[in-house]
């Protein structure tokens, strides 16, 4: 799997958005974007993926550049409860099909 | 919706002693993944099952072994247990397509004493 970069922490005023950027440059062109986050020792939660187009859901939009070479997630309204470690992830599906290998995140801390 | 369920979610055991942590994935999840977690490090991948068959293995100790059932329920013994082995252990599933994503159960929180 392609190795990721994020920054180790960011902060993020209540109420505006939140956008965390992963440099992923050795992607391969089957490798898939994750994002998880976890919210102190509680089990990772999903929140988008993509491979090669912006993906929107009701948690957040996922922006890849054109060379797919880095993303942003970007949480629209934080608020304090998505204060968490995130997690960007490349992966290809394929004989070990959704195993994911986290590496250092980037704690996000909502402040009021 | 029905999510990854894990049990037990606390275990407190010896050195020495076993352990055996269950997980039971989503209905129609047909792949299982465990990882490790200890204090402050990231989750690490220990094993994952496809169809009750063992689909990959990462750093996962000889004294550990696990195996999905026919249910898809998934069981993680861990046996001789060390101090070193306290830590989060969470179960995921997901389907085998392509494209979806894996969900995460609350954990077990396992510590040796």
């Amino acid at each position: 799997d392609a190795k990721t970069t994020q920054p180790p922490s960011m902060d993020c005023a209540e109420g505006r958005a939140a956008n965390l950027p992963c440099n992923h440059s050795t992607i391969s062109g089957n490798e898939y974007v994750y994002w998880y986050r976890q919210i102190h020792s509680q089990g990772p939660q999903y929140i988008i993926h993509g491979l090669k187009n912006n993906e929107t859901n009701e948690m957040a939009s996922l922006i890849i550049t054109e060379d797919r070479k880095s993303s942003t997630l970007i949480l629209p309204h934080a608020t304090l409860r998505d204060t968490a470690v995130y997690y960007c992830i490349v992966m290809v599906w394929g004989t070990s099909y959704g195993k994911l290998t986290f590496g250092q995140g980037t704690i996000l801390t909502v402040h009021p | 919706a029905a999510g990854v369920i894990q049990s037990p979610r606390h275990l407190i055991k010896e050195k020495r002693e076993t352990a055996t942590l269950k997980c039971y994935p989503i209905p129609r999840h047909d792949t299982v993944y465990w990882y490790q977690q200890g204090p402050g490090q990231d989750p690490q991948f220990l094993i994952s099952f496809y169809e009750k068959m063992q689909s990959d293995k990462g750093s996962i100790p000889d004294r550990f072994s696990a195996q999905q059932f026919s249910d898809y329920h998934s069981e993680l013994n861990m046996s001789s247990l060390e101090l070193g082995d306290s830590a989060l252990y969470f179960c995921a599933s997901s389907t085998s397509r392509e494209n979806t994503e894996a969900f995460f159960g609350q954990g077990t929180r396992l510590t040796v004493v």
